[in-house]
């Protein structure tokens, strides 16, 4: 079965500076499609950005990037230009198509963004 | 367009108790998805429906859940006999077609207190 493992419960950083979320994850499988997701206060889980895991190009959408490192089974998440607005629970996510296109989630990185 | 919708907000109830959770998926997607969110956990994957196809149930955790999706559309999360670890966040999801490049989109999730 696949696992996704976040292992930073909490992190803090500075409005305008740069953070990393780590997020690991253990698979058999060789086609499969990493996510993050949002989760703001209101509860209702946002697609920040994801990754195809055939494409050896990192995906970036805007202030956020990640950072695919397929052998290790790794995919961070950059925040670059932190706003008050990034602060949130953040999910990193796995499906594939064996897994019946459901997503499986790690237990999350709370941010807390300081002005 | 209105997105994924979920009814009611919040709902407490008393342990014994049966409870129906209700989502509205988005006009015209065929796949939707139900997870729950126990207090500090990531999502947990209950029930998948598909179309007409036969629902992937693979995620409830007891006999006590069901769902059904009437007309291809709208679905009822029930939980019979309703226990305290039953307390979580309850999130429906639901995306143009299956296939993992196909996003999710999220409700906002019916908060479920059993005391």
């Amino acid at each position: 079965a696949q696992t996704v493992t976040q292992s930073q419960p909490e992190m803090s950083v500075q409005e305008a500076e740069t953070v990393t979320l780590s997020c690991t994850y253990d698979t058999s499988e060789s086609d499969y499609y990493l996510f993050w997701y949002k989760q703001p206060p209101s509860r209702q889980m946002i697609l920040v950005i994801r990754q195809e895991a055939y494409k050896q190009q990192n995906a970036t959408e805007n202030r956020f990037s990640v950072n695919f490192q397929k052998a290790a089974k790794s995919f961070s998440l950059k925040i670059s230009d932190s706003q008050l607005g990034d602060a949130a629970m953040y999910f990193c996510a796995y499906r594939s198509k064996s897994s019946g296109d459901k997503l499986t989630f790690g237990t999350g990185t709370r941010l807390a963004v300081r002005p | 367009g209105a997105g994924v919708s979920q009814s009611p907000s919040n709902k407490v109830t008393e342990k014994g108790k049966d409870v129906e959770l209700r989502c509205d998926p988005i006009s015209g997607h065929t796949a939707l998805y139900w997870y729950r969110q126990s207090l500090g956990q990531g999502l947990e994957f209950l029930i998948y429906f598909q179309g007409n196809s036969a629902p992937d149930k693979s995620g409830l955790p007891s006999d006590r859940f069901s769902a059904e999706r009437t007309g291809g559309s709208v679905s009822t999360l029930t939980i019979q006999r309703t226990q305290q670890e039953d307390s979580a966040v309850y999130l429906c999801a639901s995306s143009l077609s299956p296939g993992v490049y196909n996003e999710q989109f999220f409700g906002p999730g019916t908060r479920l207190t059993v005391l």
